[in-house]
């Protein structure tokens, strides 16, 4: 167990349906980051929120959003869902910058879109 | 623009040595990673390096030369469990963030 808890682990909707995906950080950890990754890519950068405040935008679509909440989890809402958007989602967390040890990861939520 | 590069599939022989290489161009640098992934789980934490030169750590070496925007890591005496994919990052140093920037990632297969 890393710290860090994703749920659900697994998520099937359909096409057009909105989910939100649930990250609970490491204790002690202000920044948490929620990547993507697809078949056979690598992972993708999509949000990182410090203290509850977000710090940095990658590739995230506009029908993406995240939020931190007070007491540090944070959650990814995904709606209009498409076929592409099944993959593997990550989240993330460290102190502060990582330090040299990066980040912990958790295990990640399966979505599905069918 | 950032780009990071890795070999896409690896193969190797149980108990022999294995290198893999990452390139990278970034806008910033904080450090470069390395993390491993079994398929379906999370990446976990193998290497980390700031300065130019070799961090052994185990079985496990990592080498970074920051001019040349190049690092590699080398795995000692291969084991089955070492086969996964493998993971170059990137730590972004920009503004207020200190994200990782990921490669897409070596698949290595051990075999016996």
């Amino acid at each position: 167990d890393s710290g860090v808890t994703q749920t659900p682990k697994h998520l099937i909707t359909a096409t057009g349906q909105r989910v939100t995906l649930r990250c609970s950080p490491r204790s002690g950890d202000l920044s948490v980051y929620w990547y993507q990754q697809s078949l056979d890519q690598g992972l993708q950068f999509l949000i990182q929120y410090y203290n509850g405040e977000e710090r940095a935008k990658g590739n995230i679509l506009e029908r993406f959003s995240a939020q931190q909440f007070p007491d540090l989890h944070s959650e990814l809402n995904l709606s209009s869902l498409e076929l592409g958007d099944s993959a593997l989602y990550f989240c993330a967390s460290s102190v502060g910058g990582g330090g040299p040890h990066g980040y912990t990861f958790g295990s990640g939520t399966r979505l599905t879109v069918v | 623009g950032q780009n990071i590069d890795q070999p896409t599939e690896m193969t190797a022989t149980e108990g022999a040595i294995v290198q893999i290489n990452c390139t990278y161009q970034t806008s910033g640098f904080n450090g470069l990673f390395w993390y491993q992934q079994h398929a379906g789980e999370a990446p976990t934490f193998l290497s980390y390096n700031v300065l130019d030169g070799l961090e052994e750590k185990g079985r496990f070496s990592s080498f970074l030369s920051r001019s040349k925007g190049y690092s590699y890591l080398l795995l000692k005496e291969l084991q089955m469990k070492d086969s996964a994919s493998y993971l170059c990052a990137v730590r972004d140093r920009g503004g207020a963030t200190n994200k990782l920037i990921f490669g897409t990632g070596t698949l290595l297969a051990v075999q016996p």
